[in-house]
């Protein structure tokens, strides 16, 4: 059974860097195929795809956001850390983890079939 | 304003049947597979469709997913009130090299 969870503050400051934990169990994220991403949505707004990284340490960035995140693995401890530089009052989403597929005929992210509940980050003065 | 577009509602009566659109572009749908989440209301995204028409083990077969060239269509017969839900359509963006989801389609079930 795949498990994923958030964790991490839910209250930040305007400039500070924001830093979430994805702690899952039921999968290795060393087995081909495999990669945990990231995604947010903000209140009552659509999901917006974040970061991946693969089995093999391969990442991806939303173009958009590259320049102030960062996502880590640690396949020993189960984890996926993503980090988030220079925080905004429009940041304040909820951020999902999820267990991706790898598309091996596209060479592309395939699907996330298992979410985390995700965690509401504010980012307020 | 979202790289794929889909209506913001839909409705229709319990029995009954809705789709639901997905249009996008040769960058994304029209190359690459299509997969749906449901989110129903304080829930995170569940998995529907992926591979434009397949459905995950325990996803009744009342979804179903569809797609013709740049644009996908997840379809709902046999209505019933939970289903009410959002309704994401998601892929791959080759040009923007980036994941995508569309706005999101709120289904009412009335």
């Amino acid at each position: 059974q795949i498990t994923l969870k958030e964790s991490g503050p839910t209250l930040v400051k305007p400039t500070q860097t924001l830093t979430l934990t994805c702690t899952f169990s039921g999968f290795s994220l060393s087995t081909s195929g495999v990669g945990v991403g990231w995604i947010r949505q903000p209140p009552g707004k659509a999901l917006e795809w974040l970061a991946l990284v693969y089995w093999n340490d391969n990442k991806l960035y939303s173009p958009s956001l590259k320049s102030s995140l960062t996502i880590t693995k640690d396949p020993s401890k189960n984890q996926v850390v993503l980090t988030m530089t220079n925080m905004d009052p429009v940041d304040t989403a909820t951020y999902y983890c999820a267990h991706l597929v790898y598309n091996w005929n596209y060479r592309s992210p395939y699907y996330f079939d298992y979410w985390g509940q995700g965690t509401l980050v504010t980012v307020s003065s | 304003q979202s790289v794929l577009t889909q209506p913001p509602s839909v409705s229709a009566a319990p029995g009954q049947k809705v789709t639901i659109s997905c249009s996008g572009s040769s960058s994304n749908i029209g190359n690459n597979y299509v997969s749906w989440y449901q989110q129903l209301p304080g829930t995170a995204p569940k998995l529907l469709i992926y591979g434009d028409n397949k459905r995950p083990s325990g996803i009744p077969d009342r979804f179903s997913g569809s797609k013709s060239g740049t644009s996908a269509t997840l379809g709902i017969t046999g209505l019933q009130t939970g289903d009410e839900a959002d309704y994401y359509c998601g892929t791959w963006d080759y040009s923007l090299s980036v994941g995508v989801f569309g706005g999101g389609t709120k289904l009412t079930v009335l």
